[in-house]
């Protein structure tokens, strides 16, 4: 069974510091790998997405993912963070002939001004 | 263009009682597919409909949950007799039929409190 882990469940910096979240899968087959944000109040969006090619993904906002096979990792990355950055952030992962998302846990992302 | 839609946003039941969750998926969209977030929790699948019927319901309990999407309409997912364990955010998401399924579109939720 595929399973997603994020590293850290709330993370706190201020504003211009930057942001790395943590993700790891476990899947025994070709993966889709996404990234999705719930800012307070608002539906989940779809931040950035990897379905093959060049491992770096460039995301909205000014986020970016690197898909690491050898590691099973997505981490998401973002070089200066903003205020309004602040939200929940979930890694999910699809087989690529399957129609379930797996999401992790989230991280909650706290952005003090 | 509006996107997937939920209603209620917030719904409130006390135990026994019967919850019914709907979502209008977006313009164009035939896929259907429900989540559950529980409390400290990412989201877990329940199931995935096409019009008229239910492609995958592995997700769902065995008991009084149950879900639909017919002709005409939102798509419903119905809770019966409703537990504390309930309580939970109900994601619904969309997809077009000519994409890949995992190109989904999410709603933005009804947070279910059942007291």
């Amino acid at each position: 069974a595929q399973s997603v882990s994020q590293h850290n469940h709330h993370v706190i910096l201020s504003e211009a510091a930057s942001l790395e979240l943590g993700c790891n899968y476990s899947y025994g087959g070709t993966v889709n790998l996404f990234w999705y944000v719930q800012y307070p109040g608002q539906h989940l969006q779809l931040l950035l997405k990897y379905f093959s090619g060049d491992p770096l993904v460039k995301g909205i906002k000014g986020f970016e993912a690197e898909f690491i096979k050898s590691k099973f990792s997505f981490n998401l990355r973002k070089p200066s963070v903003q205020w309004s950055d602040t939200a929940e952030y979930f890694c999910a992962v699809i087989g690529s002939n399957d129609y379930k998302l797996s999401f992790g846990a989230g991280t909650t992302v706290t952005v003090r001004a | 263009n509006a996107g997937v839609m939920q209603n209620p946003r917030h719904l409130v039941r006390r135990r026994g009682q019967e919850a019914r969750l709907r979502c209008s998926p977006m313009k164009g969209h035939s896929h259907v597919y429900w989540y559950r977030q529980l409390p400290e929790e990412g989201l877990k699948f329940m199931v995935y409909l096409q019009k008229e019927n239910i492609i995958d319901e592995s997700g769902m309990p065995k008991e009084r949950f149950s879900a639909e999407f017919p002709k005409e309409g939102p798509s419903i997912l119905r809770i019966q007799q409703v537990v504390r364990g309930d309580s939970a955010a109900y994601f619904c998401a969309s997809s077009p039929e000519t994409a890949n399924s995992y190109e989904q579109y999410f709603g933005p939720g009804t947070r279910l409190t059942v007291t």
